[in-house]
């Protein structure tokens, strides 16, 4: 059974503070993603990275950084957390080429206050 | 920019009832439409998906209606059923150097009553 598994499914941080969000699937992917999903706005792609080290801009990219050093992590990075960026997160991976399916992690609750 | 509008953004139906949702793109690049699943606590999980050289797949209860001159697509579920009850995401996606990127709809909360 494939899995996506995500490092904290709730987090409370404090303004200015900087948060480490991660990400690791078992499925050999290359792909891996990192979304944040509000309310009346769906998912937007915040940092893809199709392969180790390798990573790309999304749709919403500042404030955030990624890290990907072995295949199956992708880390999300808020430098200095504000409240605007108080969101469900979810990270999601899938394969080169073929299927476009993407298998998403539980996803992680994040306040700042 | 929101290259993909989906609407409504909720819907209650009666249980048996058929549940509409609606979406619309702008790329015509897009060659790929899928349709997740969100259950409260859960991440999205692929329902069904269709590529644009078919105007409908049926899976189960579930059917994707495509439009490729009007550049849209819909999901209709028949029956629908109190299980039946989540988010749902419509979504676009090409292939070639985007690497499976989707975008994806605002979301569309569905209750369906017993």
């Amino acid at each position: 059974d494939v899995k996506v598994t995500q490092s904290s499914r709730y987090l409370v941080k404090r303004t200015g503070e900087k948060v480490f969000l991660e990400c690791v699937q078992d499925m050999d992917h290359e792909n891996m993603f990192w979304y944040r999903q509000d309310p009346g706005l769906g998912l937007r792609l915040i940092y893809f990275s199709y392969d180790v080290k390798m990573k790309e801009k999304g749709d919403i990219p500042e404030g955030y950084s990624v890290s990907r050093e072995k295949k199956e992590r992708f880390s999300l990075i808020l430098e200095s957390a504000s409240t605007n960026q108080t969101s469900m997160y979810l990270c999601a991976s899938s394969e080169h080429g073929g299927s476009y399916e993407q298998y998403f992690g539980p996803g992680t609750r994040l306040t700042v206050t | 920019q929101q290259q993909v509008k989906q609407s409504p953004q909720s819907l209650i139906v009666q249980k048996g009832g058929i549940s509409i949702i609606n979406c619309a793109y702008e790329n015509t690049a897009f060659d790929y439409f899928p349709w997740y699943q969100q259950f409260p606590g859960k991440g999205p999980a692929l329902l069904i998906a269709i590529r644009p050289d078919v105007s409908e797949k049926k899976e189960g209860r579930f059917t994707i209606s495509f439009n490729k001159s009007a550049k849209q697509f819909s999901l209709h579920i028949m029956d629908s059923q109190p299980g039946d009850s989540a988010t749902y995401f419509c979504a676009a996606g090409r292939g070639g150097t985007s690497y499976g990127k989707l975008t994806f709809g605002q979301g569309t909360i569905l209750t369906v009553h017993p």
